[in-house]
């Protein structure tokens, strides 16, 4: 009965690798986000989606892709990584706009070697 | 573009004392949030404060909202070690479609 789960949980991979961190909600929520949280535990905007329509797009290198197939789901797929882009990756959602109630996913903690 | 300061970024504190961490913001908001994110773990809500001489109290945890001085503060009463964990603010701008979270205040209660 999870509200919000990300899959993987970790993520250890090498410099210049494509992968992908999946997110689902179970709550109804109409909006999905990915927030970036660094090793100074400041969290920051990354995407925002509502009902499959992206809102938000902070500025976030364009290997970072987000793709929302459903409401329910929010995937975020990354090229070419590089060891700065670790960190963990937290999907959140909520009902209507971020001025309400955000539920955050367990996170993903990435590492890139 | 919006700002919000927490401070302290690090309060170490004994069981049974009481202490306030702050929130500062820079442009006005509609509403502010406090969230808690133990070591390893997610950020779960606490409060939403939505106007003015908003407070909230949750246990030993008691939120206000100041929107003319742009403040939010989250007293602790009476700490014990559950309440160990980062505490966050989040300010909502108006108009903008995003929440900015402060920079966290990890508190770490002493027995």
């Amino acid at each position: 009965d999870t509200a919000v789960s990300q899959t993987p949980k970790y993520l250890v991979t090498q410099m210049g690798n494509d992968k992908s961190i999946k997110c689902e909600q179970n709550l109804g929520h109409d909006t999905m986000y990915w927030y970036k949280q660094d090793s100074k535990k400041f969290l920051k905007i990354m995407f925002s989606y509502n009902n499959k329509e992206l809102i938000i797009n902070e500025t976030v290198p364009n290997r970072f892709s987000p793709k929302s197939p459903d409401k329910a789901h929010l995937n975020l797929h990354i090229n070419s990584l590089e060891l700065g882009d670790s960190a963990v990756y937290f999907c959140a959602s909520s009902q209507g706009g971020p001025a309400e109630t955000q539920y955050f996913g367990p996170g993903t903690r990435l590492l890139v070697l | 573009e919006l700002k919000v300061e927490q401070n302290p970024l690090f309060l170490s504190m004994q069981e049974g004392k009481n202490y306030t961490i702050y929130c500062n913001y820079s442009t006005t908001s509609d509403r502010l949030y406090w969230y808690r994110q133990d070591p390893g773990k997610s950020l779960e809500s606490l409060f939403v404060l939505l106007s003015n001489g908003a407070v909230k109290q949750e246990g030993r945890l008691m939120a206000s909202l100041d929107t003319k001085a742009r403040l939010s503060t989250l007293h602790i009463t009476a700490a014990v070690h559950d309440l160990s964990a980062t505490y966050f603010c989040a300010v909502d701008h108006f108009g903008n479609e995003k929440l900015t979270f402060g920079t966290g205040t990890r508190l770490t209660i002493i027995p």
